[in-house]
């Protein structure tokens, strides 16, 4: 099945430092969502994004719906040792049925304190 | 607040084993899914279902087998299990429209 693609693959960064990742796809996409996953657990939704364009902070965390529908950003602000997991993006696709979303392959985040 | 129950956390079952892996949530969504998760491979759809009863195969549904009796469960099944099915398996549930609710997964190793 479809892949979005998501960068970078791994990230190794000293506390404190700002984060960046992104997912870009080929198709358009309706809903963009960001989950993180911590070792052994199941991912949890960070943040939900509806419409081109917009622009949503969790705390630390801000994410973007691409204008073109294709892509989406997150960010992380002065990372702390408790931000290391594996980070998700998640679209659904115009047009799909039953909510089947579309996952990126994740980009591990280890952050030395 | 809204849940997603895997029954295991652990699992350790032999070759040939049937194994169920049983799946409930408590937010009566519609859609609810079944994905393995191995390094490197990111997060596969094995099975999902729309509705009770109903059931669509994902991207790698050889060698297993779903049931969705009621609308609060959704059932994993290993017909004949075998050592590459040794992973960590992950359940999720959604509505129409919005994403999904995982559960902490369980991690199953066969022997």
């Amino acid at each position: 099945g479809q892949q979005l693609n998501q960068s970078p693959q791994s990230m190794f960064i000293q506390e404190g430092e700002d984060v960046s990742m992104n997912c870009t796809s080929s198709s358009i996409f309706n809903t963009w969502l960001w989950y993180k996953q911590d070792p052994g657990e199941g991912p949890v939704l960070l943040i939900a994004l509806y419409k081109a364009g917009e622009l949503t902070s969790n705390g630390r965390l801000t994410a973007q719906f691409g204008i073109t529908r294709k892509d989406s950003f997150l960010n992380i602000s002065a990372s702390i040792p408790s931000d290391v997991g594996i980070y998700f993006c998640a679209g659904l696709p115009v047009g799909t049925s039953y909510g089947k979303l579309t996952f990126g392959q994740g980009t591990i985040l280890t952050v030395h304190p | 607040d809204v849940k997603v129950t895997q029954s295991s956390r652990y699992l350790v079952k032999r070759t040939g084993e049937k194994v169920f892996l049983e799946c409930v949530q408590d937010m009566d969504h519609e859609n609810m899914f079944w994905y393995r998760q191995d390094p490197g491979l990111g997060l596969r759809l094995i099975y999902f279902s729309y509705d009770v009863k109903m059931k669509e195969k994902g991207d790698i549904p050889e060698g297993y087998s779903v049931s969705r009796e009621k609308k609060e469960r959704f059932s994993l099944i290993l017909e004949s299990a075998s050592t590459n099915q040794t992973s960590m398996y992950l359940c999720a549930s959604s509505s129409r429209g919005e994403g999904y609710t995982f559960g902490s997964g369980t991690r199953l190793t066969v022997v």
